[in-house]
């Protein structure tokens, strides 16, 4: 079973920061998302990445399948960046593939 | 535009009672799943199907049963509730594309 460890579990920040989270897992993978989650709210794929960079707005993904790390940076950020952020990686095409980080809970004040 | 829908969004039960969640989707993927979420622990899978009358055991099946009848819906059974089974359940769908949608949650108190 992989592991999938995600650092920091907690970030308080001041708006405009740059933010970095890291997910780091234990077994090779076929693809990783990055996932968000706002209080009481929903969860929304932010990203699907297997190799390289993927950008989206402020938010940028990379992955080093080498070193079998993923970082989610958010550059500019603002409070409604506010949420948990986690990672997920899949062994395989199927759902039973698909392992959980635990999350980072982000709060970005004002 | 389609959408993933879950229903109720919070229900309160006693223990032993049947309780079914519903999931409904309008994006007409094959695959979908159930997750319950609880404090400390990640996202955990309790069952899955690749499609119509396909489905399969997660990570943690034991008291939950779901069916597949048609595409668009993947209905969790509760047979028996219990007092573990407090928690925050989502339902998924994934398209060829491998890109995930999930439902806005169910809260689910069994008392």
């Amino acid at each position: 079973k992989n592991e999938v460890e995600q650092s920091p579990q907690n970030l308080t920040a001041q708006e405009g920061e740059f933010i970095t989270i890291n997910c780091s897992y234990s077994v090779g993978i076929s693809a990783l998302h990055w996932l968000q989650q706002h209080p009481g709210g929903g969860i929304v794929s932010l990203f699907m990445l297997s190799s390289g960079k993927k950008k989206h707005g402020r938010l940028i993904a990379t992955i080093n399948i080498q070193e079998k790390h993923s970082s989610l940076h958010i550059t500019a950020s603002h409070p409604r960046d506010s949420a948990v952020y986690i990672c997920a990686v899949a062994v395989g095409g199927g759902a039973d593939g698909l392992t959980f980080g635990k999350g980072t809970h982000l709060i970005i004040q004002p | 535009d389609a959408e993933i829908t879950q229903s109720p969004r919070h229900k309160i039960t006693e223990t032993g009672r049947q309780v079914t969640l519903a999931c409904h989707q309008t994006w007409n993927h094959n695959n979908m799943f159930w997750y319950r979420q609880d404090l400390g622990h990640g996202l955990r899978l309790i069952h899955y199907s690749y499609g119509v009358q396909d489905t399969n055991k997660g990570e943690v099946s034991d008291g939950y049963s779901v069916s597949r009848s048609n595409t668009e819906d993947l209905p969790l059974t509760l047979e028996s509730a219990a007092s573990s089974q407090t928690s925050v359940y989502f339902c998924a769908s994934k398209g060829s594309d491998e890109k995930l949608f999930f439902g806005s949650g169910t809260q689910l108190s069994v008392l």
